[in-house]
């Protein structure tokens, strides 16, 4: 069966650190790939999406940026984080164009 | 104007109450409709998943498109504490990828 794996699921950083956070999927091949911001009190804002390797697509121009250096491996980074980049990160999986996403369990980011 | 709209509530009924929830999209042109339920600092969770017009039903949940008036909604009858989650609405846009609402917030009160 299809997993999604996300870590960390909580993690706190101070302004002006990196980040990376870790995206895999399993039980798939080629899935379409994507990375969501969740702020408190808001919806579901689309950060970057993939539908192969080396393929990166941005919907937001900002501090974050998305590689994926494997068919089932996501990963979001940021060379220096800021304050607004705290909130909840998801990252999830579809394939082809008319099956719903299925969403890792997230992690929550705290820059302080 | 947003391309998906959703009163983000908060909702509070009793237990046992039905629940109606709401979503109105802007595209004429969206075919598939989806309603995610997301527990609290969780993932959300593919709950229902609709093509076009109709109803669908999966136990004490019903999920309604109404493609005239570009209305979908999700009922819940006999609503326990356990769906207190915020429901998210989605459709698929033209290019693929999934649009959602903002969410509405439901508390079932035992």
């Amino acid at each position: 069966s299809q997993t999604i794996h996300q870590w960390p699921a909580t993690l706190v950083q101070p302004v002006g650190s990196p980040l990376s956070l870790e995206c895999t999927v399993e039980g798939t091949s080629n899935p379409n790939l994507y990375w969501y911001r969740q702020a408190a009190g808001r919806g579901l804002q689309l950060l970057f999406y993939s539908v192969g390797i080396g393929q990166i697509s941005s919907e937001v121009p900002q501090n974050l940026s998305a590689s994926r250096p494997q068919d089932r491996q996501f990963i979001l980074s940021s060379k220096k984080l800021l304050l607004s980049d705290s909130g909840f990160y998801l990252c999830a999986w579809s394939v082809g164009l008319q099956s719903g996403y299925t969403f890792g369990s997230g992690t929550r980011l705290t820059v302080v | 104007q947003k391309e998906v709209e959703q009163d983000p509530g908060p909702l509070s009924v009793p237990e046992g109450a039905i629940v109606s929830l709401n979503c109105t999209y802007s595209n004429s042109a969206f075919q598939y409709f989806m309603w995610y339920r997301q527990y609290s600092r969780k993932g959300p969770e593919l709950l229902m998943y609709t093509y076009s017009s109709g109803n669908k039903e999966d136990g004490r949940f019903t999920a309604q498109v109404d493609k005239s008036s570009k209305y979908i909604s999700l009922f819940i009858r006999d609503s326990q504490p356990s769906d207190s989650a915020t429901y998210l609405c989605a459709t698929r846009s033209n290019t693929g990828k999934l649009i959602f609402g903002q969410g509405t917030t439901l508390q079932v009160k035992p």
